[in-house]
């Protein structure tokens, strides 16, 4: 199955920064998603990357407030703008991927970043 | 739309013992998959085991097993023996293919706490 490595792990950063969260992965794939999981909730899909196109956000998410680039095949990253404490959250990469079931059909799943957890303060 | 719903916000085991984390789903399509995640305190979502609607046999994988009752539209997880790592946040989630490109739905999740 495919290797996510997500950077950084973990920031503390000032309101009204930006950060930009990196996802490379071990090998092409077509589609990258980015997810939002706040304090004690569960996730919630920001985007859809694909290489070539602009991403694809869900509703409620903006670009100018989660720009995202996917230059390549392996690589994504996601930038939260200006930020306040409200977006103080474990941000997920994620990547479509064959499960490691061991069965005969091939079924796809997803595999993840370590995740990047932020603070603003 | 798609929607997961775990009603356990938390449960608690003793090592050795088995327990189940409930899920019920709610979905129009015929074809979908049912995905089981683990996330440690670290924070990394771990894969767990898959169930595809079509599947007719309920999935295992190691102490891992999916109770999928089709008809009652629900993907129990099973964790037989439990182990003291297995503490963690556990969350249900659907493969959603209605938009032309699949992503998943969560549910909140349920955590787990196993004690000695």
């Amino acid at each position: 199955s495919a290797v996510i490595s997500q950077k950084p792990s973990r920031d503390i950063c000032q309101r009204g920064t930006s950060l930009t969260i990196q996802c490379q992965v071990d090998s092409q794939v077509t589609m990258m998603f980015w997810y939002r999981q706040q304090p004690g909730q569960s996730l919630t899909l920001i985007a859809t990357a694909n290489q070539g196109s602009e991403a694809t956000y869900e509703s409620g998410f903006v670009i100018d407030k989660f720009p995202i680039s996917r230059p390549n095949l392996t690589f994504s990253t996601l930038t939260v703008s200006n930020m306040s404490p409200e977006d103080s959250s474990i941000y997920l990469c994620s990547v479509e991927d064959l499960l490691g079931t061991g069965k005969l059909v091939a079924n796809y799943g997803y595999t993840f970043g370590s995740g990047t957890r932020l603070t603003v303060v | 739309a798609q929607k997961i719903t775990q009603t356990q916000p938390g449960m608690f085991v003793q090592e050795k013992e088995a327990v189940t984390l409930d899920c019920t789903y709610d979905t129009s399509d015929q074809s979908y998959g049912l995905f089981w995640y683990k996330q440690p305190s670290s924070g990394e979502m771990i894969f767990l085991i898959y169930q595809g609607s079509y599947d007719e046999q309920n999935a295992t994988e190691g102490r891992y097993s999916l109770n999928f009752q089709k008809a009652r539209k629900s993907a129990n997880l099973v964790i037989s023996a439990s182990q003291l790592g297995d503490s963690a946040m556990y969350f249900c989630a659907m493969r959603d293919e209605n938009s032309g490109y699949s992503t998943l739905t969560f549910g909140k999740g349920t955590m787990l706490l196993v004690s000695p």
